[in-house]
Order: C-alpha cells, then sequence, then structure tokens
C-alpha cells in the first residue's frame, strides 16, 4: 500500500510566524506535490517536485516555497504566515500518474 | 479556464440505492486520464478509479463504474448499492498526458446517503 503521511493533522499559527508542514512517502516515488483545498475552489496546486533538488510553481506559489532534500520528503514552508493561507493542506505523490495523498494538515492563521 | 467542471454541489441518495455523480471535463488532448477521489470528513483523499481515454471499456472498481462518454467529454461516476460510509465529497480529476505532473480538479460533490 502506498504510504504518504504529514507532520500534523492540525496546526495553528499567528500571523508572521515562519510555518513548516512536512510530507513523506515510502514509496520511493519521484514526483511529489502540495495542494491546499478551500470550499467551492477545489484542489489547488502550489507546487510539484519531480525529483531531488528540483520543483516547479503550480498554480499558486505565492507566499510559498519548498525544499526537496531527499526523495521521501517534501516540505511546504509558508515565510511568513498570513491569515489567507488558513486552508486545508494536501500532500501527494505519484506513480504511473495516478497521485496518492495524504491525511492532510488543516492549518488556522490568527 | 475551467477544465473539470462537476455541476452538483450536493446530492442525497437511498442507503442501497445506485447514484450518478457528473463531471465534465475540457482537453484538446488525445491522450488523458480521468480520475475519482472521495474525501471523507476525516479529510484524506482517497483515490477510487482510474479510465485512460484510450481504455475501450469502461473502468469498474468494486461498487464503482465510470460512466465514459468520449464525444461527450463526460465522465460520470456511478456507485451501485450504496452505504452509509459512502457519504463523502467527491471529486473528479483530469491528467493530460502532455502534462504528466498536472492534475486538474473539479470543485467536488457532497454526497450524503440517507438510511
Amino acid at each position: 500500500d502506498v504510504k504518504v503521511t504529514q507532520s500534523s493533522r492540525y496546526l495553528v499559527k499567528r500571523t508572521g510566524e515562519k510555518v513548516f508542514l512536512e510530507c513523506v512517502q515510502d514509496m520511493d516515488h519521484e514526483n511529489m506535490f502540495w495542494y491546499r483545498q478551500d470550499p467551492g475552489l477545489g484542489l489547488r496546486l502550489i507546487y510539484f517536485s519531480y525529483d531531488v533538488k528540483m520543483k516547479e510553481k503550480g498554480d499558486i506559489p505565492e507566499g510559498y516555497s519548498v525544499s526537496r532534500e531527499k526523495k521521501e520528503r517534501f516540505s511546504l514552508i509558508l515565510e511568513s504566515a498570513s491569515t489567507n493561507q488558513t486552508s486545508m493542506y494536501l500532500c501527494a505523490s505519484s506513480f504511473r500518474g495516478t497521485q496518492y495523498f495524504g491525511p492532510g494538515t488543516r492549518l488556522l492563521v490568527l | 479556464a475551467q477544465k473539470i467542471t462537476q455541476t452538483q454541489p450536493g446530492m442525497f441518495v437511498q442507503e442501497k440505492e445506485a447514484v450518478t455523480l457528473d463531471c465534465t471535463y475540457d482537453t484538446s488532448d488525445q491522450s488523458y486520464g480521468l480520475f475519482w477521489y472521495k474525501q471523507p470528513s476525516s479529510g484524506e483523499m482517497i483515490f477510487l478509479i482510474y479510465q485512460g481515454s484510450y481504455d475501450e471499456q469502461n473502468a469498474t472498481e468494486g461498487r464503482y463504474s465510470l460512466n465514459f462518454q468520449k464525444a461527450r467529454k463526460s465522465a460520470n461516476l456511478v456507485i451501485s448499492a450504496s452505504q452509509l460510509g459512502d457519504s463523502a465529497m467527491y471529486f473528479c480529476a483530469m491528467r493530460e498526458e502532455y502534462n504528466n505532473n498536472d492534475m486538474r480538479f473539479g470543485a467536488g460533490t457532497r454526497l450524503t446517503v440517507k438510511p
């Protein structure tokens, strides 16, 4: 079974804080993704990575950065959290085009 | 431009009945894949079923089947014999072959199964 884990299910941060969301997959997948999910908007791609140290911007990269130092780990960084980044964050890895998701992190920025 | 359209924000179905969740898509690519995911209240996105654009037969996975009508660009999900545990959000998604890393999702349909 594909296993994608995320470091936190729920997170509360204050405006201006630096936030790290971690994602780990154990299936040696090359591609990994970060999405945010907001009601009525579906999933929107923030960043993806197709290899170690490689990254590509998705549809809404502003205010975010990513890091992929090891193949199994893909981190999403909010350099200075803002209230409009309150959302559900979903990480995924893919094999032959099918994406497999982690359980999600619900982030609240106060 | 919106690539995936799910026109039903919410659906109700009686337990043990079948239900169809609609999905239409827009692409000029000849080679693409269509996916359905289930998201229960816990938040995890669960992969349900996949249909390739060149697949001649409709995909089936247990109680899930995909009604693929290529000319109409529709990929409706059919759930047979609904169970209470089927209550969840359902998302349709498409991946175009030329852009293997880009998967587009619809806005989702919330399905409620009534006892």
